[in-house]
């Protein structure tokens, strides 16, 4: 069965301290892993998509990577506004749909 | 990308009684989903509307409960039948493009007393 854990649950970080969140992940042939902002009240925003290991992808002041068992949001010199929950997805390949398997998130905040 | 809509936002309702949530999609989509998250946890995929035929429900979930609707390719409505307090939860619609990529609606929120 496929399965997702993100650490830590949360994370306090002041203004411009880098840090990074963690995903690691057991999947039968991974098609994807998907990395999504949710702020409170709202759907979760899309960020990134990783295939393969090895794969980076960056947007601002996030990246992403991607190794066989986990995947890493590194955060440099976050702002407020980067305050958040992030949620970590796989998506496995199988004949029988394209469901994403979701982690359970990583409440971010970040303090002047 | 694709922009989603969902009616109604929010809503509170009564116990017994059920409630139709509306999914809407700027552009012609093949996959559409219909997701559960219940007050702090994650998100918990309840089916997958497919146009013209019936919805594919996971484990836990069945079409008496919450039915689904997919007349066309921009629209899905999703069903929660005869509610309890244990159905009060954020309910989402999403969809996936031809890039892979999954796009979230903003959600209902529903609150059964």
């Amino acid at each position: 069965e496929d399965q997702v854990t993100q650490s830590p649950e949360a994370l306090r970080l002041q203004e411009g301290e880098s840090s990074s969140l963690n995903c690691s992940y057991t999947v039968s042939g991974l098609r994807g892993l998907f990395w999504y902002r949710q702020d409170p009240g709202k759907g979760p925003e899309f960020l990134f998509t990783l295939y393969s290991a090895g794969e980076e992808k960056e947007k601002e002041r996030l990246k992403a990577t991607l190794t066989k068992k986990e995947s890493f949001l590194h955060i440099t010199a976050p702002k407020p506004e980067d305050s958040a929950t992030y949620l970590c997805a796989v998506q496995a390949n199988s004949n029988s749909g394209y469901a994403l398997n979701f982690g359970k998130g990583t409440s971010l905040l970040v303090t002047p | 990308s694709a922009v989603i809509s969902q009616k109604p936002s929010r809503d509170i309702c009564q116990r017994g009684t059920s409630l139709t949530i509306q999914c809407q999609v700027d552009s012609q989509v093949t996959m559409m989903f219909w997701y559960r998250q219940q007050p702090g946890q994650s998100l918990t995929l309840i089916a997958t509307a497919n146009q013209g035929s019936e919805a594919t429900y996971e484990s836990g979930f069945v079409i008496d409960k919450f039915p689904i609707s997919r007349p066309n390719l921009t629209f899905s409505t999703l069903t929660v039948s005869n509610m309890s307090p244990e159905d009060s939860s954020i309910y989402l619609c999403s969809v996936e493009t031809v890039g892979g990529t999954q796009y979230f609606g903003p959600g209902t929120r529903l609150l059964v007393l």
